[in-house]
């Protein structure tokens, strides 16, 4: 079985101020690592992904997220934020392999809204 | 440009009845997956597809049903339309099993 917690519902942060929006995972098997991002009305776009090499990953709009095995870890994090990253996140694992391969679970969500 | 569009947009039906949402894609991906979206719950899984005529059950598969008869198209039915599944409607799909998924604009359903 596998899960993922988003640790934040919302998330409200000033304009030009940084961000970090955390994901905790659990799986009995090796797992590819996304985010996704969804504007009001819209379907889900992919922000980034992991899934192999280097622990720091870079997506688009100038977010970026590390993973850490040891902690089951995937954050989310922007150095300085819009006012049009407002929406809501999520964070989602694919299982990797076996036969469960391509099975996907993803988190609640986080909102998050950046205020003038 | 390839893509992946839902129909209908918006939908209201009564109890009882049976509705069918349409996902079509144009990327020749073999593998589709269709969620449910409801606060405070994220995205479930419903009934995913790896091929023509392969349809997996996901963890919230009861009431819906699909087929897959070509690669471009994964209708959901809901056979016979509960007020528990008023919710918004997201197909997807993907080139390979274990990675990205593209996801459709959703579709708004409304079980009175």
């Amino acid at each position: 079985a596998q899960s993922v917690t988003q640790l934040d519902s919302q998330v409200p942060v000033f304009e030009e101020a940084p961000v970090e929006l955390r994901c905790n995972y659990s799986s009995s098997v090796s797992v590819y690592l996304f985010w996704y991002v969804q504007y009001p009305n819209q379907g889900l776009q992919l922000l980034l992904k992991y899934l192999s090499g280097s622990t720091l990953v870079k997506g688009i709009n100038g977010f970026e997220a590390e993973f850490n095995k040891s902690q089951t870890s995937f954050h989310l994090r922007k150095p300085s934020v819009h006012i049009s990253d407002t929406a809501e996140y999520f964070c989602a694992v694919i299982q990797a392999w076996g036969t469960n391969a391509g099975k996907s679970t993803f988190g609640d969500g986080t909102t998050l809204t950046v205020k003038p | 440009d390839a893509e992946i569009t839902q129909s209908p947009r918006h939908k209201i039906t009564e109890t009882g009845r049976q509705v069918t949402l349409a996902c079509h894609q144009t990327w020749n991906h073999n593998n589709m997956f269709w969620y449910r979206q409801d606060l405070g719950h994220g995205l479930r899984l419903i009934h995913y597809s790896y091929g023509v005529h392969d349809t997996n059950k996901g963890e919230v598969s009861d009431g819906y049903s699909v087929s897959r008869s070509n690669t471009e198209d994964l209708p959901l039915t809901l056979e016979s339309a509960a007020s528990s599944q008023t919710s918004v409607y997201f197909c997807a799909s993907s080139r390979d099993r274990a990675n990205e998924q593209f996801f459709g604009p959703g579709t708004r359903l409304t079980v009175l």
